[in-house]
Order: C-alpha cells, then structure tokens, then sequence
C-alpha cells in the first residue's frame, strides 16, 4: 500500500523558513516524481512545483521560484519542501503527491495527509 | 501561469447527472492527455478520481467519467449521491513541464 506520511503542524514568524518532510512507503521512491502543492484556508490547489528524485531535477512554479526548494532523500525515502521569506499569504496546508503506479502520467495519484504552516506574527 | 477555469458551483438532485467542465489555453494542456481530477472534502486530502483524461483509479465508482474536446476537459458523475458533495478540481500538465490545477468547483447535492 502506497503511503505518504508529512511531519507535522508548524508555526513561523514572517521572514523566517519552513521545511516540511514526507516520508514515503509501498513504492519504489525513485521512480516517480514528488509534487509539492498549496492550499490556502478556502482556498484552492496550487502546484508549487516537482523534483524527480532519480536525478534530483526540479521544475518550479514560476510564482514560488526563488522563495522554494524540494529536495529528496532517496536513502531514507523522504521528499523535503523548503519555504523561504515567510509571509502571511503563506499560511495554508502544503500536500506533498506522487504518481499513480502503473499509470504513464505522472500527476499526483497519491498524497500526504497534509501539513499546516501557520505564519504570524 | 493561469490556473485552468472551472465553474465555481455546479448542484443537481441524488440520481441526477452533473458534468464539471475545465478550460484553458492549449500550452496549459501541454499536447498531452494527462488530464487528472480530484475529489476533496472538507479538511481532507484530494482524491483522485480520473487520471488521464478518462480512466479510473482502482476502488473509484464507475459512476464517474472524464473526456476532453480541445482545450476543454469534462468530469461527469452520474447517479449522483450526497457522499459526491465536495470541491473537484481538474490538473493537467503544460507545455513547459510545469503543472496547473484548476480553479475548482463547488458540487453541491440538493
């Protein structure tokens, strides 16, 4: 069974970072691609960006780029998003997602349970 | 980069049939038929529902079904059930390899 496991809630002030972990099981965590995504309080999805933890390429969000930054850890099986210069608007839930097995399209099938960053002052 | 067009609510009666549609310019559905939907209920995670324009995941009710007609993508629940009510949104792939989600939609069972 394919899981996805997100550390837990944070809280920051403005101007300082965030690092959300997700840990992943029941596949082979170098063959499919991590996406990282934001959901503001009512608001929708929004695809921040992707690494291919083969190789470590990442694709950014051209709104994030510059402020993010996914890594993975393929020995321990653990994608990592790296959020800088903190700012209110920020305050949201961070999914992280991974393909569907067995499909060619490499769209999130899977995801964490989500992560709640709350940045205030 | 524009997120896909969605309706933002869509309501039918339980045993009706609805359909969500989700448009956008040609780069932002990349040439490609990696057109993905997602159910979401309050405080939960998204859930796929359609992958690839038109197939379903294992487990998911063939109540639903997904298709494309150029630019525009469509998610249709028939039979629909109070368990359908939540926000769905469509995903594709662009032409420049990043993904976009849609606006979302609203569905909500009278």
């Amino acid at each position: 069974e394919v899981q996805l496991v997100q550390s837990g809630a944070e809280v920051r002030r403005p101007g300082t970072t965030v690092k959300i972990s997700c840990k992943v099981s029941g596949y082979t965590f170098s063959d499919h691609y991590m996406h990282w995504v934001q959901q503001a309080a009512g608001g929708g999805l929004e695809w921040m960006g992707l690494i291919d933890p083969q190789d470590g390429e990442t694709i950014y969000a051209e709104k994030f780029q510059g402020r993010v930054t996914i890594t993975a850890d393929t020995s321990r099986e653990i994608g990592y998003m790296e959020l800088r210069r903190l700012r209110s608007e920020d305050t949201a839930v961070y999914y992280c997602g991974t393909a569907l097995l067995g499909a060619d399209s490499s769209l999130p099938g899977y995801w964490g349970q989500g992560t709640l960053v709350t940045v205030s002052s | 980069q524009s997120a896909l067009t969605q309706p933002a609510s869509v309501s039918g009666s339980p045993g009706q049939s609805i359909t969500i549609s989700c448009t956008g310019p040609t780069r932002d559905f990349g040439g490609y038929n990696y057109v993905s939907w997602y159910q979401q209920h309050p405080g939960k995670a998204p859930k796929l529902v359609i992958y690839e324009v038109s197939n379903r995941p294992s487990g998911v009710s063939n109540r639903f079904s997904g298709s494309k007609s150029g630019n525009t993508a469509s998610l249709t629940i028939s039979g629909l059930q109070a368990e359908d009510e939540a926000d769905y949104y469509c995903s594709s792939y662009t032409d420049t390899s990043t993904c976009v989600f849609g606006t979302g939609t609203r569905i909500t069972v009278l």
